[in-house]
């Protein structure tokens, strides 16, 4: 059991819109910057977001983040199929001590 | 550019050791925190650990605290993973990433990862 909470998975056509949200608590997301990671198929995971809602360079501003007290989302915008993948909210969680994931969603593009 | 490349992994009884290396070129090493995370087959993120830039400072997720250690060797441009009585369910492919920037918050690059198979 994740210390976020993501949907498993998310769908939506070609060239719509989809958000996939992230929800923790006021020791984690709360209070701490919320980072988005992509992972294709088979490879290592990518940054796609970090503090919260910047994204860094070469990532095409289809790609957002936002938070809002203990929940984060991420949005994608012009959904291609090559945005087909898992998707992973993380933060710092300052009761533990430690980094957390959210348990990862699956999106697809159909 | 950066890259990070890990290696030591392998198949390993339960009980035994394992240390695993990640080898960072392309940036100043010493300058950036890093992170280990991994990933169990067919399972998501799971945070391990992270390390200050000067190696003063360690965090280990709950689950490896007192079995597995992190150290740096910042003259190799080396991060080290120690793993001692490993346990089936620390079965995963383990990344190293490098933080973004001082407050380690994110992981800009990453490796490629390493197969640990703790089986009997």
């Amino acid at each position: 059991q994740s210390v976020l909470t993501q949907p498993p998975s998310v769908s939506a056509p070609p060239g719509q819109k989809v958000t996939i949200s992230c929800s923790g608590s006021s020791s984690n997301i709360g209070n701490n910057y919320v980072s988005w990671y992509q992972q294709l198929p088979g490879t290592a995971p990518k940054l796609l977001i970090y503090d919260n809602n910047n994204r860094p360079s070469g990532i095409p501003d289809r790609f957002s983040g936002s938070k809002s007290g203990t929940s984060a989302t991420l949005g994608i915008t012009g959904l291609q199929t090559g945005d087909e993948a898992d998707y992973y909210c993380c933060t710092w969680d300052s009761s533990l001590n430690a980094g957390v994931f959210g348990g990862g969603t699956k999106l697809t593009v159909l | 550019q950066v890259q990070l490349v890990e290696s030591g992994g392998g198949v390993v009884q339960p009980g035994r050791s394992l240390r695993l290396s990640c080898a960072a070129s392309g940036f100043t090493f010493r300058s950036y925190g890093m992170h280990w995370v991994r990933q169990a087959p067919g399972k998501g993120l799971d945070w391990v650990a992270v390390i200050s830039y000067n190696g003063d400072t360690e965090y280990f997720a709950e689950s490896v605290r007192g079995r597995l250690t992190i150290s740096r060797d910042n003259s190799k441009n080396t991060l080290y993973l120690q793993m001692n009585t490993l346990r089936i369910e620390d079965t995963a492919v383990y990344y190293c990433g490098k933080c973004r920037g001082n407050d380690c918050y994110s992981i800009d690059y990453w490796g490629q990862g390493t197969l640990v198979t703790v089986s009997s």
